[in-house]
């Protein structure tokens, strides 16, 4: 069985300083991860994916997000945040031998203050 | 452009009706997927398809229904023994081969009067 855990409904950052929305994962075989953004009242945009290599995976926006195998996480990072990056953000994983279809995390609301 | 398209945007219905939400994508996607978006509880499968005429259920599928008469065109049909279908609802394809990303439509928000 696949989950995924988002420990924090509500991330607060002001703008300029560094941001981390936390994502942890639970698998059977290795994970596919992956992370969203959602903006009100609009669909989810792809951010990033990690499916192996590098633990440090770059994405849009410039969003990172580093894999963590000792501690299952997927932390999505960001060096500056902005207020514009205030939005839903959705961790997600897919088990390598289980099925296509993804366990999305209940979401955290990041909130950047000018 | 390639992408995901979903209609009506907003959608409101008398209880005792069925609707329909239409979601229609031309990325050649194989899987398409229906989730219910309610606040604090992140997104709940419906239904999902990974190829024309066979769909499967999801977590959440009872008072739903849907069809796959076209690779393009995944309909979500709302039913009245849907007790609670008040929500934000979302379609999502993605290629089977690969381990690829989804693609989100742009959501249609229910609304029961």
């Amino acid at each position: 069985a696949q989950s995924v855990a988002q420990p924090e409904d509500q991330v607060n950052v002001a703008e300029g300083n560094p941001l981390t929305v936390k994502c942890t994962y639970s698998v059977s075989g290795n994970p596919y991860l992956f992370w969203y953004v959602q903006y009100p009242n609009r669909g989810l945009q792809f951010l990033l994916k990690y499916i192996t290599g590098d633990n440090l995976v770059k994405g849009s926006y410039g969003f990172e997000a580093e894999f963590n195998k000792s501690q299952t996480s997927f932390h999505l990072k960001k060096p500056s945040a902005l207020v514009s990056d205030s939005a839903l953000y959705f961790c997600a994983v897919r088990d390598e031998g289980g099925s296509y279809i993804p366990t999305f995390g209940r979401g955290t609301s990041l909130i950047v203050h000018p | 452009d390639g992408g995901i398209t979903q209609s009506p945007k907003y959608l409101f219905r008398k209880e005792g009706q069925n609707v329909t939400l239409s979601c229609e994508q031309n990325l050649n996607h194989d899987a398409m997927y229906w989730y219910r978006q309610d606040p604090g509880q992140g997104l709940r499968l419906i239904y999902y398809s990974q190829i024309v005429n066979d769909f499967q259920k999801g977590d959440i599928a009872e008072g739903y229904s849907v069809s796959r008469e076209k690779k393009e065109s995944f309909p979500l049909t709302v039913t009245s023994a849907q007790k609670n279908p008040t929500a934000f609802y979302l379609c999502a394809s993605t290629p089977l081969q690969g381990l690829n990303e989804q693609f989100f439509g742009p959501g249609t928000r229910l609304t029961v009067l």
